[in-house]
C-alpha cells in the first residue's frame, strides 16, 4: 500500500483559512468514510483531531473540519492561530483491512 | 480515561528482534469494538502504521513490513506486543502503541508517549 499524498508545507497568517488535502485511491480514501486527521506538535504525541471525514472529538475546536470528494480528502482549520502551527497526518482504512497514513504536512503560521 | 504505556529495550542490536509491549490501563482490551495498534515515526520523518490485533488474536499488519512484525496480545495483563525481526538502522525510530476504535470508524484515539528505539551495534 502507497502512503496518502499529502502537500508538504502549508501555511498562513493568523487568522486566515487553510485546507491540506489528503489524496488516495479507490482502496482506501474513495471506498470509505473512515479518514481521520491527526495533529503533532514538535516532540508531542499525535492528537486526533478528526475522525470519520468529518467528525470533530469532545474538545476539539470547531475550527477544525473536515470533507471528503471522491478520492480526497480535506482538512481545514479557520481562524489560524499561532498554536495550530503543527505537523497534520491524515489516515484511512483500506480495502485489505489495513490503516494508511499521509506523508504528513509542517503548517507554518506566518 | 484509558492510558497506554510502551515499554522495552531502547537499544537493539542489528539482525537482533525489537520486543516492545504496551500496558492498557483504565479498560480492558478484551471489552471488544477496539484494535490495538503500534505505530512508528523515523526521526523527523512521517508516521508509518505497522499494524493492530484485536482481543481475539486476529492481526493486520502492514504489507511493507509483514514478513517481519509479529504482534500479540496478552488479555489476562491488559497488554499487548509487538516483535519485528531482523532489525536494521533503517527500523530506528519512535515506537507508539494506540488504540484504534474498529469496525465503524478505524481512527486511533489513544496514544501511548512512544518510545524510542535505536538499532545500533
Amino acid at each position: 500500500q502507497s502512503a496518502l499524498t499529502q502537500p508538504a508545507s502549508v501555511s498562513g497568517s493568523p487568522g486566515q483559512s487553510i485546507t491540506i488535502s489528503c489524496t488516495g485511491t479507490s482502496s482506501d480514501v474513495g471506498n470509505y468514510k473512515y479518514v481521520s486527521w491527526y495533529q503533532q506538535h514538535p516532540g508531542k504525541v499525535p492528537k486526533l483531531m478528526i475522525y470519520d471525514v468529518s467528525n470533530r472529538p469532545s474538545g476539539v475546536s470547531n475550527r477544525f473540519s473536515g470533507s471528503k470528494s471522491g478520492n480526497t480528502a480535506s482538512l481545514t482549520i479557520s481562524g489560524l492561530q499561532a498554536e495550530d502551527e503543527a505537523d497534520y497526518y491524515c489516515t484511512s482504512y483500506t480495502t485489505i483491512s489495513t490503516l494508511v497514513f499521509g506523508g504528513g504536512t509542517k503548517l507554518t503560521v506566518l | 480515561q484509558v492510558q497506554l504505556q510502551e515499554s522495552g529495550p531502547g537499544l537493539v542490536k542489528p539482525s537482533q528482534t525489537l520486543s516492545l509491549t504496551c500496558t492498557v490501563s483504565g479498560g480492558s482490551i478484551s471489552s471488544g469494538g477496539y484494535y490495538w495498534s503500534w505505530v512508528r515515526q523515523h526521526p523527523g520523518k512521517g508516521l508509518e502504521w505497522i499494524g493492530y490485533i484485536y482481543y481475539s488474536g486476529s492481526t493486520y499488519y502492514n504489507p511493507s513490513l509483514k514478513s517481519r512484525v509479529t504482534i500479540s496480545v496478552d488479555t489476562s495483563k491488559n497488554q499487548f506486543s509487538l516483535n519485528l525481526s531482523s532489525v536494521t538502522a533503517a527500523d530506528t525510530a519512535m515506537y507508539y502503541c494506540a488504540r484504534v476504535v474498529g469496525s465503524s470508524s478505524w481512527q486511533l484515539d489513544y496514544w501511548g508517549q512512544g518510545t524510542l528505539v535505536t538499532v545500533s551495534s
